[in-house]
């Protein structure tokens, strides 16, 4: 069971939005900040959003991302093929456990 | 560009200890960051095992702690894993990242995993 709640997966077809959603608590989202990963099939995970919104270099900005109290949402616009992959968040927890804490994951499925 | 490279035994029996290094290219690991390990069951999601600053400062993943330690060795610019009496549940693919953490009074604040290695599998299997 993991700290954070992801929907295990997710659909659209190509060229429409979808949003990921990462559900926690005052331990954690409430009180720090949000990363979201891309991994796609069988490679590393890939930071795509930090500090809650911020964009590394070279992400595009179909990736946005946004926090409201112990929630944070990933939105993914104009879909790709290539955008199918699992999608984790990332934060700090400050309980008891401190220590980074990630959701279980959503697929992504560009239908 | 930041890289990093993880290397160890890709096989490990049951009660040993499981050893990874990950060697870091194109930052200097002195300079800052925390550095961490990350690992990946098949087919499941991302656990965070522990993390070391240069100067030696480590967290650890409470549910391994007594297992687990982690060093960092700046003159080869590079940090390690050691996790002992593994089993089978300690299969998985381990990673290894640069972690943006800053702490203070207390408090800490992860802006991020910003950069991974490619990740090594290890079976632990006799």
């Amino acid at each position: 069971q993991s700290v954070l709640t992801q929907p295990p997966s997710v659909s659209a077809a190509p060229g429409q939005k979808v949003t990921i959603s990462c559900s926690g608590s005052s331990s954690n989202i409430g009180n720090n900040y949000v990363s979201w990963y891309q991994q796609l099939p069988g490679t590393a995970p890939k930071l795509l959003i930090y500090e809650n919104n911020k964009r590394p270099s070279g992400i595009p900005d179909r990736f946005s991302g946004s926090k409201s109290g112990t929630s944070a949402t990933l939105g993914i616009t104009g879909l790709q093929t290539g955008d199918e992959a699992d999608y984790y968040c990332g934060t700090w927890d400050s309980s008891l456990s401190a220590g980074p804490v990630f959701g279980g994951g959503t697929k992504l499925t560009v239908l | 560009q930041v890289q990093l490279q993880e290397s160890g035994p890709g096989l490990v029996k049951p009660s040993e200890t499981l050893s990874l290094t990950c060697a870091v290219s194109g930052y200097s690991i002195s300079s800052g960051y925390y550095w961490g390990w990350i690992r990946q069951p098949p087919g499941k999601g991302l656990e965070w095992i522990g993390s070391i600053y240069h100067s030696g400062s480590t967290y650890y993943n409470p549910s391994l702690k007594s297992r687990v330690t982690i060093s960092v060795d700046t003159s080869k610019n590079q940090f390690s894993l050691k996790l002992s009496s593994v089993t089978a549940a300690d299969t998985a693919v381990y990673y290894c990242a640069r972690a943006d953490l800053f702490c203070s009074g207390g408090s800490c604040f992860l802006r991020a995993f910003d950069y991974w290695g490619q990740g090594t599998l290890v079976t632990v299997s006799s």
